[in-house]
Parts: structure tokens; C-alpha cells; sequence
């Protein structure tokens, strides 16, 4: 059973214009949201994340937007560039003592100059 | 600082080897996990360590043993491994308490079992 999913294998954008990840995911139990950026043969970088108690969260060109009631999440790159040409994976947690991540399947996203 | 190291970048093992890796962190995390990623999958969870002790093993094999000498440090110890066992290994630490839960990986090390 997937509990995080990521529907969209690749994602193609120009450059400048914005890029949308979405991911759903099953669990209401989650409390915990997270995004990472990943290049081939290297570990996941942490981007952004956001706290069930919210429904954005910003960080410069990322935005991450949460949808309770959908079990829907969201991250937005304005402006996108070349150099986030990766895979993004969302992730989720119900936090505790473990903090154990649910990883979803991953979107390529192929951003074009 | 949130950076995540380990060791060796790269290891080729044949299936009668042992061979360990090696994590270590600095940012006062007490927990510490190891994950396993093959091509064009999402990272697997293979272990949790909270407060140095082992609190998740998800189901895997006995011929990988983990060990976490101290709150800084885990290691991965690898014995008759099957070539099926070929992936990028990846050690993260998180805390576990506050407002924050992003947990920091290391940049990985691959294994090929020969």
C-alpha cells in the first residue's frame, strides 16, 4: 500500500517559468511534510517542509502548500532554472520517536533554458 | 552545519566479504537512520536508531547488522551479501523533538556485491 504517491513520473518546464510537484497522499496521521531534491549517485538534500498545523510555507523561489481535507501537497519553484533539473521526492511523517519518513516514487523534473 | 558523512564512496564486495560502513553527524541528532536506494526508486528504510538504541528494524536480512557506537556515529555492518544487495546506501539523522522533523542524509555510499 503507497501511502505517499507522486503521479507524474517527469515534469518539463521551461526556464523562468513555474514548475508545480503535486503529491497525495493516505495517512491522516501524517503531521509532517517534507520535499527533497536529488541528483544521480547522491543523497537527498532537504528543501523545504511544512507542519500539519499550516498551509504554506515559503522559502524563497520554493513554496510548499498542504491540503488537509485533499490529502494533497504541493511544491511550487518560481523562477525555475536549469540547475533544479532533479528528481523530487515528497515525504511524510507522523513525527514521534522514531520521525519514521514515508518517501513517495519520485518526479523528474527536466527544466529547459 | 548540517552535514551528514560517510564512508567508503564507493565499496565492491565479493558475497564472502565483510565490510562495514561508517556514519557519522555532528549536529546533536538522536536519531539516525539507514536507508537503501536502487536506480529510479525512492530510498527504503532499513533501520531507525533513537537515542542510540535500535527502536525499528524493517524486516531485513540478517547479513546487514547494524551498530550505533554513540549518539554521533552509526556504522552498517555487511556480511554474505547477494548481489541483489547492489544499491546506494544513505545514513540520515534527525531530531526528535521540537517543530522541526527534516532529517539530513549523508551523500551515500555504493555498493556493488560481486
Amino acid at each position: 500500500d503507497q501511502q505517499v504517491k507522486q503521479n507524474s513520473p517527469s515534469l518539463s518546464v521551461q526556464e523562468g517559468r513555474i514548475s508545480i510537484l503535486n503529491c497525495d497522499y493516505t495517512n491522516s496521521m501524517f503531521d509532517y511534510f517534507l520535499w527533497y531534491k536529488k541528483y544521480p549517485a547522491e543523497g537527498p538534500t532537504f528543501l523545504i517542509s511544512i507542519s500539519s498545523i499550516k498551509d504554506k510555507n515559503e522559502d524563497g523561489r520554493f513554496t510548499v502548500f498542504l491540503n488537509k481535507s485533499a490529502k494533497h501537497l504541493s511544491l511550487h519553484i518560481v523562477p525555475s532554472q536549469p540547475g533544479d533539473s532533479a528528481v523530487y521526492f515528497c515525504a511524510a511523517s507522523e513525527g514521534g520517536a522514531t520521525n519514521k519518513l514515508i518517501f513517495g516514487t519520485g518526479t523528474l523534473l527536466a527544466v529547459q533554458p | 552545519d548540517t552535514e551528514v558523512t560517510q564512508t567508503p564512496k564507493h565499496l565492491v564486495m565479493g558475497m564472502t566479504n565483510k565490510k562495514s560502513l561508517k556514519c557519522e553527524q555532528h549536529m546533536g541528532h538522536r536519531a539516525m537512520y539507514w536507508y537503501k536506494q536502487k536506480a529510479k526508486k525512492p530510498p527504503e528504510l532499513m533501520f531507525v536508531y533513537s537515542y542510540e538504541k535500535l527502536s525499528i528494524n524493517e524486516s531485513v536480512p540478517s547479513r546487514f547488522s547494524p551498530e550505533c557506537p554513540n549518539s554521533s556515529l552509526l556504522n552498517l555492518h555487511l556480511h554474505a551479501l547477494q548481489p541483489e544487495d547492489s544499491a546506494l546506501y544513505l545514513c540520515a539523522s534527525s531530531q526528535l523533538w521540537g517543530d522541526s522533523y527534516e532529517q539530513y542524509f549523508g551523500p551515500g555510499t555504493r555498493l556493488t556485491v560481486t
